[in-house]
C-alpha cells in the first residue's frame, strides 16, 4: 500500500522556466492538499482538490501558480515563469474524505524546488 | 483566523533525558484538533500525535505525549526517554475547519531539537 508519492524529489529550474511538480496520492484517496515549505520556516497550505475540482485555493499566490487534480493520473502544482522566491519544499496530502483523519493527513516526500 | 506558536527555536538535550516541547494555540472554534509532526533531515513529514479538543485524556503514542492543557491553550509534547535520532525539526499544527466542511492544517514555526550523547 504505497503511501504519498511526490515526483520529482529535487527539481532546479532557471529564473523564467516552469516547474511541475507531481502527486499520487494514497490509494482510495480522492482529496489531495499542497502546502509550501520555506527554509526554517512551518509549512504553509496552498490548495485543496477534489478529482476534477479544485476546491479552496486561498493559500495560492494570485499569479503564476495553477494546481490541478485530472481524472485520470496525478495532481499537477504548476509554476510559471519561476522567481528566486519560489525556491522551497512542496509537499503534497491526501486524505479519503475532506474531513480528513485524526492522524492529520498522509505527506508525501516532498519536492524541493531551487531556482538558479 | 487560527495561530500556532512554538516559541523556542532550538532545543538541546542529553541523551536519555525527557523533553517539552511548549506549543500555544489561539481558535474560536469550539471544535479542533492538534497534531504534532516530526521532520528529520532528509525532509519528510512524520505524523507522531494527534489531540481532539473533545478528548477527556491526553493523547500517548510510545515515548510520545501531549500535555493538552485546555484553559491555557496550550498543547505541548513530551518526549521520554530521548535518543539520539529524535534529533529533527517538530512541528505543532492545528485542523482549520474551512467551509464545506473541507479542512486544512496550520503549522507553527517549528522547534529543532538536538539530542547530544
Amino acid at each position: 500500500n504505497a503511501g504519498v508519492m511526490q515526483n520529482p524529489r529535487h527539481l532546479v529550474r532557471r529564473r523564467g522556466q516552469e516547474a511541475r511538480l507531481r502527486c499520487s496520492p494514497m490509494k482510495g484517496h480522492s482529496h489531495v492538499y499542497w502546502y509550501r515549505q520555506l527554509p526554517e520556516e512551518g509549512l504553509k497550505f496552498m490548495v485543496y482538490l477534489q478529482k476534477e475540482n479544485i476546491i479552496d485555493e486561498s493559500g495560492m499566490p494570485k499569479e503564476r501558480f495553477s494546481a490541478e487534480f485530472p481524472k485520470e493520473g496525478p495532481s499537477i502544482l504548476r509554476i510559471q515563469q519561476v522567481v528566486r522566491g519560489d525556491s522551497a519544499a512542496y509537499f503534497c496530502a491526501s486524505s479519503r474524505t475532506k474531513q480528513g483523519a485524526n492522524y492529520g493527513y498522509t505527506f508525501g516526500s516532498g519536492t524541493r524546488l531551487t531556482v538558479v | 483566523a487560527q495561530k500556532i506558536t512554538q516559541t523556542q527555536p532550538g532545543m538541546f538535550v542529553q541523551e536519555k533525558e525527557a523533553v517539552t516541547l511548549d506549543c500555544t494555540y489561539d481558535t474560536s472554534d469550539p471544535s479542533y484538533g492538534l497534531f504534532w509532526y516530526k521532520q528529520p533531515s532528509s525532509g519528510e513529514m512524520i505524523f507522531l500525535i494527534y489531540q481532539g479538543s473533545y478528548d477527556q485524556q491526553n493523547a500517548t503514542e510510545g515515548r510520545y505525549s501531549l500535555n493538552f492543557q485546555k484553559a491555557r491553550k496550550s498543547a505541548n509534547l513530551v518526549i521520554s526517554a530521548s535518543q539520539l535520532g529524535d534529533s529533527a525539526m517538530y512541528f505543532c499544527a492545528m485542523r482549520e475547519i474551512r467551509w464545506q466542511g473541507a479542512q486544512k492544517l496550520v503549522f507553527g514555526q517549528g522547534t529543532r531539537l538536538t539530542i547530544n550523547p
